[in-house]
């Protein structure tokens, strides 16, 4: 059975870097036949998918247009997790942010973790 | 950019059947997914490729896909099925959510 569990801040100002970690049991970030995707969602912009990570030979990510020049996803193969950090956040960027695997769907999902941005 | 348009919200009595409809363009030429999202929780998967079901999800849970409109109907609604519904597909470059039914059952 597949587990993400997440971590990091619940609280960001305005400006700053959002942080957080998924960390996966049950399945590998180097798998080749999953991907590794972060997702928010929010009352005004509803579910909105933000990126992957996924392996195949070599990485390979994938970034939504709305939020390409801001966003990083990362592996980390020795902690068999993935991270995404978020930059230039102002408050339009509250929500709740999930992990979720999947390459074309999303099968398995985090617990989510509630963002806010504000001074 | 692609869209996905669902109603806003679909009541059902228990035991009846409830239908979700979900619109795009051509949407039948692409593969769509529905996703339950109870309150409070994440997101749970209950129709992958139109019409297949994950393990765990119960039979009464069906989709179909054709034309501009994908459907996910619950045969003989229960009130455990009261929750926000999801459509979902892949345009080729990136992910795209339906806006979202709530279903009430009463």
């Amino acid at each position: 059975q597949v587990q993400l569990q997440q971590s990091g801040p619940g609280l960001v100002k305005p400006s700053q870097t959002l942080s957080l970690t998924c960390g996966i049991s049950g399945d590998s970030v180097s798998s080749y036949s999953a991907a590794w995707n972060w997702i928010r969602q929010s009352p005004s912009r509803g579910l909105e998918w933000l990126g992957r990570t996924y392996y195949r030979s070599k990485w390979n990510n994938d970034y939504a247009f709305s939020v390409k020049s801001r966003i990083t996803i990362k592996p980390d193969t020795s902690k068999n997790q993935f991270s995404l950090q978020l930059n230039s956040l102002s408050p339009e960027d509250t929500a709740v942010y999930y992990c979720a695997r999947g390459h074309y769907y999303f099968d398995y999902w985090g617990q989510g973790t509630l963002v806010t941005v504000s001074s | 950019s692609y869209e996905l348009t669902q109603p806003p919200s679909v009541p059902v009595s228990p035991g009846q059947t409830a239908s979700i409809a979900c619109s795009g363009d051509k949407l039948g030429n692409k593969y769509t997914y529905w996703y339950q999202q109870r309150p409070g929780q994440s997101p749970v998967l209950v129709i992958y490729e139109d019409n297949k079901r994950p393990s765990g999800i119960p039979e009464r849970f069906s989709g179909s896909n054709s034309g501009n409109t994908a459907t996910l109907t619950i045969s003989g609604a229960q009130a455990m099925d009261e929750a926000d519904y999801y459509c979902q597909t892949w345009d080729g470059s990136t992910f795209v959510f339906g806006t979202g039914t709530k279903v009430t059952v009463l």
